[in-house]
């Protein structure tokens, strides 16, 4: 079944530490790859995107991902990672149904906790 | 300000019980969708709609109804809710075919008992 897969389901890290978290997915054709972020209580928001192009790439509060599109991957990285980014991090792909909508479906979700 | 906004943002309920969750988007955007939240099983789509009058079905479909009358708002309708659909759903909309980024309302949290 296509799907999306997030490999860490809980992670726990200190200060300062390095982070990846792993996603993979299993669609053909093209894709556009987000991580999006979701801090206790608040709702989702966008950290970075993949849609063409650098298959590095940036995104808000020094994290960024890299497409390894033979490997069908797109994981996050951040070099140091701070107490605020306790949050849970999601992974997703858009892709287009046979109806030429768009449809996003999520990775289960990765739990970080950065013990201070 | 920009924002998809939902409500109620709690409810609690019983099971048979019709209800409704209204969203509504200040973007003009044209794509709009439904999610729930479930631990371990990340987001799932429910339905999601192109434009005005237009919906598909997502992934998880069955007990949810939706409908695009105007294009700021996109209910989501529970005729009969059961158990399990207490879930977190989330609202969002996207410009043109939704293809770009997502914008994400606040969510709502449902308790059907």
């Amino acid at each position: 079944a296509q799907s999306v897969s997030q490999h860490n389901h809980h992670v726990i890290l200190s200060e300062a530490a390095s982070l990846e978290l792993g996603c993979n997915y299993s669609y053909g054709g093209t894709v556009n790859l987000f991580w999006y972020v979701q801090y206790p209580g608040q709702h989702l928001q966008l950290l970075l995107k993949y849609f063409s192009g650098d298959p590095l790439v940036k995104g808000i509060k020094g994290f960024e991902a890299e497409f390894i599109k033979s490997k069908f991957s797109f994981n996050l990285r951040k070099p140091s990672v701070q107490w605020s980014d306790t949050a849970e991090y999601f992974c997703a792909v858009n892709r287009t149904n046979n109806n030429a909508g768009n449809m996003l479906t999520f990775g289960g979700g990765t739990r970080l906790m950065v013990k201070p | 300000e920009a924002q998809v906004t939902q409500n109620p943002r709690y409810l609690i309920t019983v099971t048979g019980k019709k209800l409704t969750v209204t969203c509504s988007q200040n973007m003009n955007h044209e794509y709009m969708s439904w999610y729930r939240q479930d631990p371990g099983l990340g987001l799932r789509q429910i339905y999601y709609s192109m434009n005005v009058e237009v919906t598909d079905k997502g992934d998880v479909p069955e007990g949810y109804k939706v409908s695009r009358k105007e294009k700021r708002n996109f209910p989501l309708i529970l005729e009969s809710p059961s158990p399990n659909q207490t879930s977190l759903y989330f609202c969002a909309s996207a410009a043109g075919t939704g293809f770009y980024e997502q914008y994400f309302g606040p969510g709502t949290r449902l308790t059907v008992t």
